[in-house]
């Protein structure tokens, strides 16, 4: 069974600074993906940026980025240049080939001006 | 248009009682999801089909019946409601790789 996880507790970051959220993952498939999604208050479900396991490069996405190390199975995002409305809870997910999507608990992000 | 659309967004019910949330998609898509959100925040799959046939079924109690008339609808029909069951929850449906979800349908069982 895969296994995500996010252990950071609630993060504080200021206006404009950037954050990284981490994700470690643990699975025995070759090939799945590795996603992030944002959650805001209003509860709907934002997906933000996509990995494959056999990317070599970082998947980038405007202001976010992950950061892919495959030998330590992390798949870390960074939010650059963060905003107010960048405020939500973050989850990494994983999508093996059996193609369901496994969630890690979150992170709450909160920005402050 | 919106891509991935649940009704209603919210639902409020006696236990007991049976009630039915509709997902459908836009997107072309063959695979459709149902996730429940608990109270945590914490995200967990409970069905998948893909082009109309059942391929996961997660430990879910058999009071919760998914059916899907056609590939651009998965509904969820919960038999016999118990306040466990008050929580949020999320349509999605998958092409490749990505996962685009509803806006979830928020179950709250009296």
């Amino acid at each position: 069974a895969q296994k995500i996880t996010q252990t950071q507790p609630g993060m504080f970051v200021q206006e404009k600074e950037a954050v990284t959220l981490d994700c470690t993952y643990d699975t025995s498939d070759q090939s799945y993906g590795l996603f992030w999604y944002k959650q805001p208050s209003s509860g709907e479900m934002i997906f933000l940026i996509y990995q494959g396991s056999y990317d070599e490069q970082n998947a980038t996405e405007g202001r976010y980025s992950l950061n892919f190390q495959k030998a330590r199975k992390s798949a870390n995002l960074v939010i650059s240049a963060s905003q107010l409305g960048d405020s939500a809870m973050y989850f990494c997910a994983m999508n093996p080939e059996s193609n369901r999507l496994a969630f890690g608990k979150g992170n709450q992000v909160v920005v402050i001006p | 248009d919106t891509a991935v659309s649940q009704t209603p967004k919210y639902l409020v019910t006696q236990m007991g009682n049976d009630k039915s949330i509709k997902c459908e998609q836009n997107l072309g898509h063959d695979t459709m999801y149902w996730y429940k959100q608990d109270s945590k925040k914490f995200l967990k799959i409970m069905f998948s089909y893909n082009n109309k046939e059942l391929i996961i079924n997660e430990t879910v109690p058999n009071r919760f019946s998914p059916k899907s008339p056609d590939k651009a609808h998965l509904n969820l029909h919960i038999n016999s409601l118990e306040l466990g069951d008050s929580a949020v929850y999320f349509c999605a449906s998958s092409g490749t790789w990505e996962q685009f979800f509803g806006p979830g349908t928020r179950l709250t069982v009296l």
